[in-house]
């Protein structure tokens, strides 16, 4: 069975730096032709993905946030990190992990429960 | 503004069918990439619902499928019931932007 679960802060300050951990189970991101991303969904609006990191630790950055993100993983620990730098009020969302298997073309198939941040002082 | 555009929404009678279009461009959908489709109820996360175009996970009923033309995909429900409202999400590659993009969103609406 796979699981996946996001964790960290639910409130942050503007201008602050945000990690997430997705910590997940049933798979290893050491296995050729899988990866783990990052999605966002602000209250009532559509998902947004935000990044992903590769077996191989290749990273995809959406482009108009690389300069605040930055990806990683730790496949001993079975944990993806995600930071998001200079936190502004418009990145309050419910963050998501999700895991992609790219040789079977399921994009996203299995994810996280999400968690809430909000951004306010 | 999303990269790929959907209706906002869509409603239908019990045991009706319906469609949701998904429109994308010549660098996601048109340059030959997949599209894949997620059902959304709401307060819950995202749940793959179609892959590869046309593919249904294990788990999900016939009752749904999907399709692809040109710039385009769709996904249709037929024998709608009570439990398919949610909000429907399409999703593929973009070769311009370097990653995967997202439609805005449907809301289906069980009337």
């Amino acid at each position: 069975q796979i699981t996946l679960k996001e964790s960290g802060p639910t409130l942050v300050k503007p201008t602050q730096t945000l990690t997430l951990t997705c910590t997940f189970s049933g798979f290893s991101l050491s296995t050729n032709g899988l990866g783990v991303g990052w999605i966002r969904q602000p209250p009532g609006k559509a998902l947004e993905w935000l990044a992903l990191v590769y077996w191989n630790d290749d990273k995809r950055y959406t482009p108009s946030l690389k300069s605040r993100l930055t990806i990683t993983k730790d496949t001993s620990k079975n944990q993806v990190v995600l930071t998001m730098t200079n936190m502004d009020p418009v990145d309050t969302a419910t963050y998501y992990c999700a895991r992609l298997d790219f040789w079977s073309g399921r994009d996203f198939d299995c994810w996280g429960q999400g968690t809430l941040v909000t951004v306010s002082s | 503004q999303s990269v790929l555009t959907q209706p906002p929404s869509v409603s239908g009678a019990p045991g009706q069918k319906l469609t949701i279009s998904c429109t994308g461009s010549n660098s996601n959908i048109g340059a030959r990439y997949d599209v894949q489709w997620y059902q959304q109820v709401p307060g819950t996360a995202p749940k793959l619902l179609i892959f590869g175009n046309s593919n249904r996970p294990s788990g999900v009923p016939d009752r749904f499928s999907g399709s692809k033309s040109g710039t385009s995909a769709s996904l249709a429900i037929t024998g709608l019931q009570a439990e398919d409202e949610a909000d429907y999400y399409c999703q593929s590659y973009d070769s311009s932007l370097s990653g995967w993009v997202f439609g805005g969103g449907t809301k289906l609406t069980v009337l």
